[in-house]
């Protein structure tokens, strides 16, 4: 079974940083790409970019460019995304979600979100 | 690029038809994808393709996607489709950008 499990919700202070894990199984790891997505609590979902594990080719959306950074870890396929210089404004769950086949393929499976909290 | 739009809501009674649409130009050229995301939960992919149905999800919902909209439509409704159903496209002309739709609350009246 394909599964994407990702690590627990955190509160954390404003101009901290968090780092959020994406654990995948049940698949090969480095042939799939991986979407980050974004959703403030109560509204709708954000693309942040997207990350091919296999070279760490990665992209990221226009409007969160400097703000997310994201890795992948093949030794034990696990994705992560990094979020910076945190903001009350970055309150939201984030989700990952491995792509069907190719890079322009729909989000298959979906990890169960994290959701952060930032606040002083 | 590529913006979408979907009405906020929908309303259907149960064992009606809802139709949930997706607007954006040209989106007739692109493959648009469709997810349901129930109160609490991680968005489910529902349609890939335009109009493809993965396993496990219930033949009452089907997809259409010509001009410049995209259809989502769920026949005889019952009270489990209620959720937030989302489009989504990607976006080759602006260096692979994913594009999701507002997204569009269906009440099972």
């Amino acid at each position: 079974e394909v599964q994407l499990v990702q690590s627990a919700g955190e509160v954390k202070k404003p101009g901290q940083s968090l780092l959020i894990s994406c654990r995948t199984s049940g698949y090969d790891f480095t042939n799939y790409w991986i979407s980050w997505v974004r959703q403030v609590p109560g509204k709708g979902l954000e693309w942040l970019g997207i990350i091919f594990p296999g070279d760490s080719d990665t992209r990221y959306s226009p409007s969160f460019q400097g703000q997310v950074t994201f890795s992948a870890d093949k030794s034990n396929s696990t994705a992560y995304l990094q979020l910076s210089r945190l903001k009350a404004s970055d309150t939201a769950i984030f989700y990952c979600a491995r792509h069907k086949v190719d890079a322009d393929d729909a989000l298959d499976i979906w990890g169960q979100g994290t959701m952060v909290t930032v606040s002083s | 690029s590529s913006v979408l739009t979907q009405p906020p809501s929908v309303s259907v009674a149960p064992g009606q038809m809802a139709k949930i649409t997706c607007e954006g130009t040209g989106i007739g050229r692109k493959s648009v994808h469709w997810y349901q995301q129930r109160p609490g939960q991680a968005p489910v992919m529902v349609l890939y393709d335009d109009s493809d149905r993965p396993s496990g999800i219930t033949d009452r919902i089907s997809g259409f996607n010509s001009g410049n909209v995209a259809t989502l439509t769920i026949s005889r409704a019952e009270a489990g489709d209620e959720a937030d159903y989302y489009c989504q496209v990607w976006d080759s002309s602006n260096d692979h950008r994913g594009v999701f739709g507002g997204g569009t609350k269906l009440t099972v009246l």
